[in-house]
């Protein structure tokens, strides 16, 4: 599976968008983008995933830039309950692993 | 539902001890993984099975046994408990291993001595 690279944190305001990057230039044509995140020290939760088609759903969108070389998770609104660690993860469906890397801690302020 | 259920939720034991960390999914998912998370940093996979019957080693098996004898249960099995086992231990299943939507259990905190 491809590696990712994501910034280690990231700020943002209350009510604002989240846009959180993931690089994945070693991604191939069958890599799926999943999105995770990790409140607190709770069990990771599942957000979204795309496979070149922007994707929304009720928690959040994913971009997928036309190279697929890198995305953007976007959290349009986002509360004091979205501070997490968000894991960008790239996987071949037929493979049977899903590796975390380090994630991005998001911290919202008030 | 109950979904990905695990137990305990804290344990402590004490060098070369064994214990058995049970994860019990109620959900019909064929894939169930073991992730240990040290403190600061990203999730390590130990174990997974794809089906009842079929386990395999992730990234980090080594101290560790697994099973698979019903697709519900998949325990994790610390033989003789080292320091360096000291983490958050979390459960997961998803319908099959083509899914990648993962659901995870609250997690199990275990210290060695």
């Amino acid at each position: 599976d491809a590696k990712t690279t994501q910034p280690p944190s990231m700020d943002c305001a209350e009510g604002r968008a989240a846009n959180l990057p993931c690089n994945h230039s070693t991604i191939s044509g069958n890599e799926y983008v999943y999105w995770y995140r990790q409140i607190h020290s709770q069990g990771p939760q599942y957000i979204i995933h795309g496979l070149k088609n922007n994707e929304t759903n009720e928690m959040a969108s994913l971009i997928i830039t036309e190279d697929r070389k890198s995305s953007t998770l976007i959290l349009p609104h986002a509360t004091l309950r979205d501070t997490a660690v968000y894991y960008c993860i790239v996987r071949d469906p037929s493979g049977s692993r899903l590796t975390f890397g380090e994630g991005t801690q998001l911290t919202v302020n008030p | 539902n109950a979904g990905v259920t695990q137990t305990p939720k804290f344990q402590v034991l004490k060098t070369g001890q064994s214990m058995t960390l049970q994860c019990a999914q109620d959900m019909n998912h064929e894939y169930m993984s073991w992730y240990r998370q040290d403190p600061g940093m990203g999730l390590r996979l130990i174990h997974y099975s794809v089906g009842a019957g079929i386990t395999d080693q992730g990234e980090v098996p080594n101290g560790y046994n697994v099973s698979r004898s019903t697709t519900e249960d998949f325990p994790l099995r610390l033989l003789s408990a080292a320091p360096s086992q000291t983490s958050v231990y979390f459960c997961a299943s998803m319908t099959g291993f083509k899914s990648g939507e993962l659901f995870f259990g609250e997690g199990s905190r275990l210290t060695v001595l």
